[in-house]
């Protein structure tokens, strides 16, 4: 079975600085997304970057990016400039393509800012 | 642009009571999907629907659990018998083909208390 493990619950980053994420995974699959959703306190699931495991190009979106390290399993998430409306609990998802296309998350990492 | 509507945002049922969940999901997408929430644990996945029928479900979805899709828009998920363990946010997804590829949509979720 499919598991994620992100393995810092708390990470706090000064504003404008830069902040990395953890995540890594287990699957025995070649085709597979991965995801990172930010839950602001109002719980609502927003997504902030997606990566499909056959490209090799990174994935950025404005100030987010990942470093997603297929053979080792690793799919981190950089926050650049951060902002104090980042402040969230972040979790990392994989997703299967096969089947259901259900999500598998992590257990979610809360990131605070500190001004 | 699109979103996926649940109803309501919160809701409290005595314990034996029965809860339908209700939610719109975007309209051009194929797979429906249920996730739960604990509060302070990561998001779990209960149940896709495609094509009118389950696809795949959790071992969470236990009898006690139904979906429908009883016209054209909506999809719900039926608690028969509520019990205290089921307190919790309930996220309704929808996506347009498989996780990654389309849009992967999460309604803002459904307080479930049950007292």
């Amino acid at each position: 079975a499919q598991t994620v493990t992100q393995s810092q619950p708390e990470m706090s980053v000064q504003e404008a600085e830069t902040v990395t994420l953890s995540c890594t995974y287990d699957t025995s699959e070649s085709d597979y997304y991965l995801f990172w959703y930010k839950q602001p306190p109002s719980r609502q699931m927003i997504l902030v970057i997606r990566q499909e495991a056959y490209k090799q190009q990174n994935a950025t979106e404005n100030r987010f990016s990942v470093n997603f390290q297929k053979a080792a399993k690793s799919f981190s998430l950089k926050i650049s400039d951060s902002q104090l409306g980042d402040a969230a609990m972040y979790f990392c998802a994989y997703g299967i393509i096969q089947g259901a296309q259900k999500l598998v998350f992590g257990q979610g990492t809360r990131l605070t800012i500190n001004p | 642009e699109p979103e996926v509507t649940q109803t309501p945002s919160h809701q409290v049922t005595q314990m034996g009571q029965e809860v339908i969940l209700r939610c719109v999901p975007i309209s051009n997408h194929l797979y429906f999907y249920w996730y739960r929430q604990i509060l302070g644990q990561k998001v779990e996945f209960l149940v896709s629907f495609y094509n009118n029928e389950i696809s795949e479900k959790s071992e969470i979805f236990d009898d006690q659990f139904s979906v429908e899709r009883p016209d054209g828009s909506n999809f719900t998920l039926k608690i028969r018998s509520t019990k205290l363990e089921d307190s919790a946010m309930y996220f309704c997804a929808s996506s347009e083909a498989s996780a990654g590829a389309g849009g992967y949509t999460f309604g803002s979720g459904t307080r479930l208390t049950v007292v």
